[in-house]
């Protein structure tokens, strides 16, 4: 199986930074890396799919890059409702294993 | 609008079994595949199976082939997880997602949305 591993764990950032979480796979994924926030007490939603294609409906502030091994996700601006935690998904071959998660705290 | 409601969750003893459910709405049922994930008490997101919008092709998590079972009724618009020989490491939330593809071979592909979950406890 594909291992994906994000950092950092978490992170403490003011509303206006730059906040950017990093997505490493064990082997090349190609493109194929998503992006997920979850709120608590809440589902999954996407944000970023195929490496950098932003979700419909999902704020510019968000952007995603990347191929191969090594993945990023930036949110610029920051706003208090990006608090949440923040997955990377490999769907290049089953399991499409998911990242470890990356909390992030405003 | 999309709607995917998980049940079927609930308490179940270790070395027991569990048939959970995932009413679908709002899309055509049989033209996309479907995934099941779970998340462990504050703990992050395990994909366990997915499913072709026909049936046909199924693929499982070594964590749980062997032991769960993914289908889905097609003419009830409702997906399925029949999960056997339970352990309590199987204790968790357990999410469908409805998938952007009908087979599950290529890659171009993500979960969306995701029902609200369903929580299964395995305990004596």
């Amino acid at each position: 199986d594909i291992q994906m591993t994000q950092s950092p764990s978490s992170l403490s950032a003011s509303v206006g930074d730059t906040v950017t979480i990093t997505c490493r796979a064990s082997q090349t994924v190609y493109m194929y890396l998503n992006w997920y926030r979850q709120k608590p007490g809440k589902a999954p939603t996407v944000l970023i799919y195929v490496a950098s294609n932003l979700k419909s409906g999902v704020p510019s502030r968000f952007s995603g890059s990347g191929s191969g091994t090594d993945f990023t996700l930036t949110i610029t601006s920051l706003q208090p409702e990006d608090f949440g935690t923040y997955f990377c998904q490999q769907t290049y071959t089953p399991p499409w294993t998911f990242g470890q998660g990356t909390t992030v705290e405003i | 609008e999309i709607h995917l409601v998980e049940s079927g969750g609930g308490l179940v003893q270790p070395g027991g079994s569990l048939r959970l459910s995932c009413a679908a709405s709002g899309f055509t049922f049989s033209n996309y595949a479907l995934v099941w994930v779970r998340q462990a008490p504050g703990k992050g997101l395990e994909w366990l199976s997915g499913i072709s919008g026909s049936g046909e092709t199924t693929f499982y998590a070594d964590s749980v082939k062997g032991r769960f079972t993914i289908s889905k009724d097609n003419s009830k618009n409702t997906l399925y997880l029949q999960m056997n020989n339970l352990r309590a490491d199987d204790t968790a939330v357990y999410y469908c997602a409805k998938d952007s593809r009908t087979t599950v071979t290529e890659a171009w592909r993500w979960s969306d949305p995701w029902g609200q979950g369903t929580l299964v406890t395995v305990s004596s």
